[in-house]
């Protein structure tokens, strides 16, 4: 059973669009993670929930909106996507001290 | 702030040689630390991870860290490369067990047959 799941894996799509990746943990964590990894592979954090509480917002355009329905999920919504917001992008979930589980990553390509 | 450096971008090592990877971070207390290994097309998995007791811990795949405060390092070393361990290695530091976790800019280690 995958621990971490996001879909889709990859997802190409053209400037302006709206797209959506999921996230899901079966780990029982309680806080969950989105970070973009960037094509020199730096990894900065976007977005932290914890219990579906929203606890880190990093400077991240608005057009990046992060939902979590339960503490099980935490989905991430791009409006009107720009070539800059092509990456990798990477649910992780966490329970206290033990480390992040990461999921496999989103690679979002925009033409 | 915190903060990791990386010294080294790219490492390569011969097949069998030890490998070594330097971290060092900043931070006004003291910090939790996580050495993640990224393979290609893959995501981040943990290697091992300092929180509090023994300086030294053992990870898996035979590598093994050494948290030194006196040099603010937490250096990753395996004493024989195999050709599997071709991949991105990342250090990370967070203050407490609830704060996030800021990654370095990653060492991608190369092992030569």
């Amino acid at each position: 059973d995958t621990a971490v799941s996001q879909t889709p894996k990859y997802l190409v799509t053209q400037m302006g669009n709206d797209k959506s990746i999921k996230c899901e943990q079966n780990l029982g964590h309680d806080t969950m993670y989105w970070y973009k990894q960037d094509s020199k592979k730096f990894l900065k954090i976007m977005f932290s929930y914890n219990n579906k509480e929203l606890i880190i917002n990093e400077t991240v355009p608005n057009r990046f909106s992060p939902k979590s329905p339960d503490k099980a999920h935490l989905n991430l919504h791009i409006n009107s996507l720009e070539l800059g917001d092509s990456a990798v992008y990477f649910c992780a979930s966490s329970l206290g001290p033990e480390g992040y589980t990461f999921g496999s990553g989103t690679r979002l390509t925009v033409v | 702030a915190q903060s990791v450096t990386q010294l080294g971008s790219h490492v390569s090592v011969s097949e069998g040689a030890l490998v070594l990877l330097r971290c060092n971070y900043s931070s006004s207390v003291p910090p939790y630390l996580f050495w993640y290994v990224q393979y290609p097309n893959q995501g981040l998995q943990l290697l091992l991870k300092y929180t509090t007791g023994a300086t030294l811990v053992k990870g898996i795949n035979g590598f093994e860290a050494e948290f030194k405060k006196s040099e603010t390092s937490f250096h990753l070393t395996k004493p024989s490369a195999h050709m599997s361990d071709a991949a991105e290695y990342f250090c990370a530091v967070s203050p407490t067990s609830y704060d996030k976790v800021i990654f370095g800019p990653g060492t991608s280690l190369s092992v030569i047959p």
